[in-house]
């Protein structure tokens, strides 16, 4: 059963920082790989989609990475901001057609100004 | 663009009582699916639907009906409320869904519902 798990469950970094947050999946046999942003209240907003043949995928600050391997991806923050709090999730999809995505727990950002 | 459109955002019911979770999309999505959120459980899928016409059942489908008459539209509907299903309920649509797709996954802003 594939689970996926993120460490640590909660950061909080000053503005400015380089930071990097860490999602790990037991299963390696996956079809994508998806971080969210979740701001409190709000639905879930896509980031980036890494397929399961690629290394990386980059917008604006943010760059993601996946080792499907050794089931681990990372989300690296540059420069962060005050306006990047939030909590960030990963998912991965299998190769199925429920289409359905297993999520980590999830890690909350703090950036203070 | 409207995008994933949810309503109601907040409901409280009574143990017992039934109601139907709306949402709505605005992107011709095939694929939409349901999951809830639960403090300690992440997010789990509920039921998903492939196309008009075709639902199935996610992970955690007991008590839940759906139905998928129109491409825009996926209600969820709660047929005897029960405290266990106190949770933030997200509607999501994408392309397709299927095996292959690797469209983003879009989300609605969620229905707190909470069962006394």
């Amino acid at each position: 059963k594939q689970e996926v798990t993120q460490i640590p469950a909660a950061l909080s970094v000053p503005e400015g920082e380089n930071l990097v947050l860490n999602c790990s999946f037991t299963d390696s046999a996956i079809y994508n790989l998806q971080w969210f942003r979740q701001d409190p209240g709000k639905g879930l907003t896509s980031l980036l989609l890494i397929q399961s043949s690629q290394r990386e995928q980059t917008s604006g600050r943010l760059n993601a990475s996946l080792d499907k391997s050794s089931g681990r991806s990372t989300l690296y923050i540059a420069a962060s901001q005050p306006g990047d709090s939030a909590t960030y999730l990963c998912a991965v999809k299998g190769s199925s057609n429920t289409g359905k995505l297993i999520f980590g727990q999830g890690t909350t950002l703090q950036v203070k100004p | 663009n409207a995008g994933v459109t949810q309503t109601p955002k907040f409901q409280v019911l009574k143990t017992g009582q039934s109601m139907t979770l709306q949402c709505a999309q605005d992107m011709n999505h095939e694929y939409m699916s349901w999951y809830r959120q639960d403090p300690g459980m992440g997010l789990r899928l509920i039921h998903y639907s492939v196309g008009a016409g075709i639902t199935d059942q996610g992970e955690v489908p007991n008590g839940y009906n759906v139905s998928r008459s129109t491409t825009e539209d996926f209600p969820l509907r709660l047929l005897s409320a029960a405290p266990s299903q106190t949770s933030v309920y997200f509607c999501a649509s994408t392309s397709s869904g299927g095996g292959r797709d690797n469209s983003p996954l879009h989300f609605g802003n969620g229905t707190r519902l909470t069962v006394t």
